[in-house]
Parts: C-alpha cells; sequence; structure tokens
C-alpha cells in the first residue's frame, strides 16, 4: 500500500533554533500534503495544506512566518519551525492523499524544545 | 462548538464488552466520514470509512445519521489489542479532515 516517509521521528532543540521535518510520499505522486500538530490529549489540528508547486494555504491561527513550508517536488514536502520556542513543542504529522481522497499519514515527528 | 464533538471518555471495559463511540460534527457540507485509531505515540490509521447506509468490518461496526449529523462505532466482543484512542474524522473535501479529540479505550483481561 501507500507509504508516507516522515523524518525525524523526534528532534529536541534548542531555543530559538530552527527545525526541518520531511514528508516524502514513497510510492506515489502527491500533489497535495498536509501538515497536522497534535498537542499531549488534544485532537489533531489541521495546520496547513502543501501544494506542489504553489504557496502552502494555512488554517487561521497559523503563523506562515513561522512553520514555513516548501513542496517543491511531487514526492516531498518539508514543514521547517523556525525560531523554535518550547510551545512549539508537539507531535507533528503529516498526510498525503491517495486516489479518490484516502488520506496516509506519516509517522509523525515529537518536537522538543528546550 | 468543536468541529467535531466525541465521547469524552475513558472507556474501560473487559475482554468480550460491547463498547460504542459516538461522534457529533457541526459542518453541514461534511462529505466524508471515518474512524481512525490513533496508539500512544503513533500517528493515526484509518479504522473504517462511514458510509450513509451504515458498515460492518468484523467486530466493527459504524453508522452514519447525516440528518443529526452524528457518526457512532460499535466494537462487539473487545480484545486487549483494540486498546487506543478511536477518533472521528470528517472532510468535506479530500484531504481537509477535520479530527475530534478522541476517545481513550482501554480494555482489561
Amino acid at each position: 500500500g501507500a507509504v508516507v516517509s516522515q523524518h525525524p521521528s523526534w528532534v529536541i532543540c534548542k531555543s530559538g533554533t530552527s527545525v526541518k521535518i520531511e514528508c516524502r510520499s514513497l510510492d506515489f505522486q502527491a500533489t497535495t500534503m498536509f501538515w497536522y500538530r497534535q498537542f499531549p490529549k488534544q485532537s489533531l489540528m489541521l495546520m496547513a495544506t502543501s501544494n506542489e508547486g504553489s504557496k502552502a494555504t494555512y488554517e487561521q491561527g497559523v503563523e506562515k512566518d513561522k512553520f514555513l513550508i516548501n513542496h517543491a517536488s511531487l514526492t516531498l514536502s518539508t514543514l521547517t519551525v523556525t525560531s523554535a520556542h518550547p510551545e512549539d513543542s508537539s507531535f507533528y504529522i503529516c498526510s498525503a492523499l491517495v486516489g479518490a481522497g484516502r488520506a496516509f499519514f506519516g509517522q509523525g515527528t515529537r518536537l522538543t524544545v528546550v | 462548538r468543536k468541529e467535531v464533538e466525541q465521547d469524552p471518555g475513558p472507556f474501560n471495559v473487559p475482554e468480550g464488552a460491547t463498547v460504542a463511540f459516538n461522534c457529533t460534527y457541526s459542518n453541514s457540507a461534511s462529505q466524508s466520514f471515518f474512524w481512525y485509531r490513533q496508539d500512544c505515540r503513533k500517528e493515526p490509521k484509518l479504522l473504517m470509512s462511514v458510509y450513509s447506509s451504515g458498515n460492518e468490518d468484523g467486530r466493527f461496526t459504524a453508522q452514519l445519521n447525516r440528518a443529526s449529523q452524528y457518526i457512532s462505532l460499535l466494537i462487539r466482543d473487545s480484545k486487549l489489542s483494540d486498546s487506543a484512542t478511536y477518533l472521528c474524522v470528517v472532510s468535506s473535501r479530500p484531504g481537509d479532515m477535520r479530527f475530534g479529540a478522541g476517545t481513550r479505550l482501554t480494555v482489561k483481561p
């Protein structure tokens, strides 16, 4: 079946640094990928929709200058958390659509900012 | 009001029990409906799609009531391996998935 690979699975970084998370579709082309964030004991919240070759669409309340999304190819979308702070510590997950709307998720990235 | 609301949980049930989860959604334009399960610190995995006519997959039965904007999941003969958080997911367009907060289920021996 379709596989979405997310890397890294976990990362610890210092406050003020930037962290890049990669989301790859391994055996299919994904023109659209989605980035979610999940805080402990809360639901996944859609952050942005990543479109290959164009600007990402951000959900209300998500700072586009802080969460940079690049979708330069049909198999790769990246999320960069710039100038990370402890409140950005969360579980970040990407997903990609296959066929008529079935979504496959990456393994998730647990970010801890210290 | 949240877009997708679920039973608060947690549910603690013995093996073999039948358990039901409920979910309501606010967007009447929603087109697709799913139940996902999420194990601790893992990504969500599709359990089943939910169709208007209701559908069953083994021990799992899902139902949808569009008029009431209500979705349910019934698990029969619970197994220890069913312990997880169950997420109700609603989508108004492909890929734009809105998640409920999830209901945690623990099945005990």
